[in-house]
Parts: structure tokens; sequence; C-alpha cells
């Protein structure tokens, strides 16, 4: 059974503030990772894909990937009211689809 | 560009209706999704199309459709829908190429069943 795991939320930070985003899965070969944006009633919108150990950034984010402990992270620095909305994680795993998993995501509130 | 196109936005239908949802991409990607979200929920997988053919089709009721006319176009036709189905239908599509699945979600329908 894969399944992703992520803290619904909501998560609350102040403008300007670091928020920290964490999602974790089951299934250790696991090989790609992905962060997807939604705002309400928007459709989702990809952010970051990362599919080694380490860090990556694009601008105010950072995707953590650890695959020892199973975990994915997402930092969005200088946090904006305009980033509160909907995170998604989601994970592929080989040997089937490659179709990603959904977690349930974690709601994020920047407030002013 | 990443464009995925859904129309129409908005549908309302009652139960005993027909009706057609359509997506298309340009993206040159051979592999074709679609999603039903409800309120607060990820998306749940219905279909998936990999090369024009149907690859899989998660038990999905029969009165969802879907149709792969070509490599850009993907069809949902409906047919004696119940309210339960009233959600947000995405569509998505990916390269499929190893190991880049990102997957280019269009605007969405959102539908209602009356």
């Amino acid at each position: 059974q894969k399944e992703v795991e992520q803290n619904s939320g909501p998560l609350s930070v102040p403008e300007g503030a670091i928020a920290s985003l964490n999602c974790t899965y089951s299934d250790r070969g696991s090989q790609s990772f992905f962060w997807y944006r939604q705002y309400s009633g928007k459709s989702p919108e990809l952010i970051m894909s990362i599919y080694s150990n380490g860090d990556k950034e694009d601008g105010r984010f950072t995707a953590q990937l650890n695959k020892a402990s199973q975990y994915v992270s997402l930092l969005i620095r200088d946090s904006q009211p305009s980033d509160s909305a909907t995170y998604l994680c989601a994970v592929t795993v080989p040997g089937g689809s490659y179709i990603p998993t959904f977690g349930r995501g974690t709601s994020l509130i920047v407030h002013p | 560009d990443t464009e995925v196109t859904q129309t129409p936005k908005h549908l309302v239908m009652g139960m005993t209706n027909k009706k057609s949802l359509k997506c298309e991409q340009h993206m040159g990607h051979r592999a074709m999704y679609w999603y039903k979200q409800k309120a607060k929920k990820p998306p749940e997988l219905m279909f998936v199309y990999s090369y024009e053919k149907l690859s899989i089709n998660e038990s999905v009721p029969s009165r969802f459709s879907p149709e792969c006319p070509n490599s850009s176009l993907l069809n949902l036709h409906l047919h004696a829908l119940q309210p339960e189905d009233s959600a947000l239908y995405l569509c998505a599509s990916s390269p499929t190429g190893l190991p880049n699945y990102e997957q280019y979600f269009g605007p969405g329908t959102r539908l209602t069943v009356t």
C-alpha cells in the first residue's frame, strides 16, 4: 500500500517567515517527488520536483529529500500572503505505473 | 508552453443528461489523465491514457467513459450521473520518460449534477 502522509494543518506563519512543509512516504523504492500548490477552487500547479537526496532550490522555494528517512520537505522563504494555499506532495514508485500518489495536502496561511 | 486547456469551465447537468468534458495539450506529452477532486481532498485518479491507449481504469463507474481521439486530446463522456459525482474534474498530462513524470494540470471543469 503506497502511502504519502502530510499534516493537514493549517500551518500559519507570519509574512516574511520561513514556512516548512513536510511529507513522509512509505515505499522505500519511491523515485520521484513533487510539490504542487493549489489555490482554493483552482487546479494544482507544479512548483518543485526532486529526484535525488539533498536540496533543490528555485527562487524562494527549496525542496529537501532524505530517502533514508523517507521524507521530503518544502521550505518557502520570505513567505507572502499570496503563498496561502494547499500544498500537495506527490510521490512515484518504479515497477508499476509511475502514476504519482498524492498526499492529502497541507493548508498554509501566511498572515500579514 | 506548459498549458493544458479544459472545456467547459463550469457544467450543470441533470441526472438524465449526456455531456462531455474536453481536454487538450500541445506539449507533446504521451500520457494524459483524468482526476476527480472533491473539496478539501487530494485529486483522485480515474483514468490514464498512455500513447492513446487506456492503461489504467481505477474502477470508475461506467457512467464515466473516457476517449482519447489523438495524442493531444482527451474527452470524458458523462451519462446518467448522480449528485455525488459533483466535483472538480481535472485533466493532466505528463511526459513519459523516466524519471520525469511531472504532471501538468488543466484548470478543471467544475461539475454540478442536479
